[in-house]
């Protein structure tokens, strides 16, 4: 596609309930990062897939949080017994290869009650 | 770990001044460095990069210079406008070269 995609673009949820979040990104970009972005701070790394596998997963903050891409393309952000502190914008981003010029998407912003 | 610090804002300039944003970071060799902006209602953009000691990325007319001695990569601008009104996040690769490790962002507010 033109640009990165992500659904939704809003959620709301209760603590406690599981929650998917999907990328689809810039088609031919092998390179598929997921950030997530708090009031007021910057983009906090998550997971970098590098087609089908996740080359870096350093980021994931605890194991309630998985990410697939099982064919190398569209993604998969799950967030399992989600708590409060969970809300944030989920950012997508894709390249070309690696870490170099990523071009995001418009997010998904989660929102736990 | 790897980390970037940027000033903290919120920056407020009337139109014309001189922008600067300063920014370090801690990755040691050679990361690469971005600059990304997000205006308001919109996603992060690249403005503009630089991958090597001494390169001078430039965009938009804003400029930022690739300081090894000092870890720095600081943001400048001659001439602020209104449109320029924005928050500006610093980014660095980390030192695995698999990620961008951003700043806490600072908001520039530019005034007529």
């Amino acid at each position: 596609g033109a640009g990165v995609s992500q659904t939704p673009s809003n959620k709301v949820t209760e603590k406690g309930k599981y929650v998917e979040l999907r990328c689809d990104p810039i088609s031919g970009h092998t390179a598929l990062y997921w950030y997530r972005q708090s009031l007021g701070q910057g983009p906090e790394f998550l997971i970098y897939f590098q087609g089908t596998g996740a080359a870096d997963d350093s980021g994931l903050p605890n194991d309630r949080f998985f990410a697939v891409r099982p064919e190398g393309s569209v993604s998969t952000l799950k967030i399992q017994r989600t708590e409060r502190g969970d809300s944030a914008v989920y950012l997508c981003a894709s390249s070309q290869s690696g870490a170099n010029v990523l071009t995001f998407g418009a997010g998904s912003r989660l929102t736990v009650l | 770990g790897d980390s970037v610090t940027q000033m903290e804002g919120p920056v407020t300039l009337s139109e014309e001044a001189f922008l600067t944003i300063n920014c370090t970071y801690t990755a040691t060799g050679y990361p690469s460095l971005f600059w990304y902006v997000q205006y308001p209602g919109e996603g992060l953009q690249l403005l503009l990069k630089a991958t090597k000691a001494d390169d001078k990325g430039s965009n938009k007319g804003f400029e930022a210079t690739y300081r090894k001695e000092t870890t720095s990569f600081h943001l400048e601008k001659g001439s602020v406008q209104v449109s320029d009104s924005a928050v500006y996040f610093c980014a660095s690769t980390n030192q695995a070269g698999t990620a961008l490790i951003f700043g806490k962002g600072t908001t520039l507010s530019v005034s007529s």
